[in-house]
């Protein structure tokens, strides 16, 4: 049972495009939405994060879209670069979870120059 | 510095054996995990603990043990590993287990079981 599904599986841009992210959650408890980015050899690092409480949150070329009533996420990212090129996860938990992030299955960005 | 590291990076190993992995955090964090990525990139979380008492401890065979040994360490013991045991295992750390307490990765473990 995926709580967290993510699409696209994989994703090409070209360079100065916008690449966009869909995550989609079942459990209306989760509260907090947090997005990774991880580079090949890496472990994931925080990008960005919302709570439900607003619809929208940006920061320099990143952006989380909520849509609470559809239960869906997204993460816009403008003026895509080649070194953007990673695999992104989004990840949602809910109070009371004592920091149990449940992680969509990722999405592999390739930004070609 | 390094936030959190892991040892070893890479861990190859026959099926049957018992190895460790160790993880230490310098953050000053009060919680660190341990999570499975598997060949499909699937991350997902074993155990948690927070000032040293295991506080997560999802659906792993019991051939898996954590040990904290104080606040800045957390180590993964395997007993009797298995081919499907080959992935990447990571460490991480958050300075609380509340809701929105960001989680530090380490650089992760390759385990290769033969």
């Amino acid at each position: 049972q995926q709580q967290v599904k993510q699409s696209p599986q994989s994703l090409i841009v070209q360079k100065g495009g916008i690449s966009i992210i869909n995550c989609a959650y079942e459990n209306t408890a989760f509260d907090y939405f947090p997005w990774y980015q991880q580079f090949p050899g890496k472990g994931p690092a925080l990008l960005i994060a919302i709570r439900p409480d607003v619809s929208e949150k940006k920061e320099g070329r990143f952006t989380i879209s909520f849509n609470k009533s559809a239960k869906q996420f997204s993460l816009h990212i403008m003026d895509s670069q080649p070194g953007d090129s990673a695999t992104y996860f989004c990840a949602a938990s809910m109070r009371g979870s004592q920091g149990n992030l449940i992680f969509g299955k990722g999405t592999k960005l390739s930004v070609k120059p | 510095d390094t936030a959190v590291s892991q040892t070893p990076k890479y861990l190859v190993t026959q099926m049957g054996n018992d190895k460790s992995i160790k993880c230490e955090q310098n953050l000053g964090h009060d919680t660190m995990y341990w999570y499975k990525q598997d060949s499909k990139k699937f991350l997902k979380i074993m155990f948690s603990y927070n000032n040293k008492e295991l506080i997560i401890n999802e659906t792993v065979p019991n051939r898996f043990s954590p040990k904290s040994p104080d606040k800045a360490h957390l180590n993964l013991h395997i007993n009797s590993l298995e081919l499907g045991d080959s992935a990447v295992y990571f460490c991480a750390s958050s300075r609380t287990s509340g809701l929105e307490g960001e989680q530090f990765f380490g650089p992760g473990t390759r385990l290769t079981v033969l």
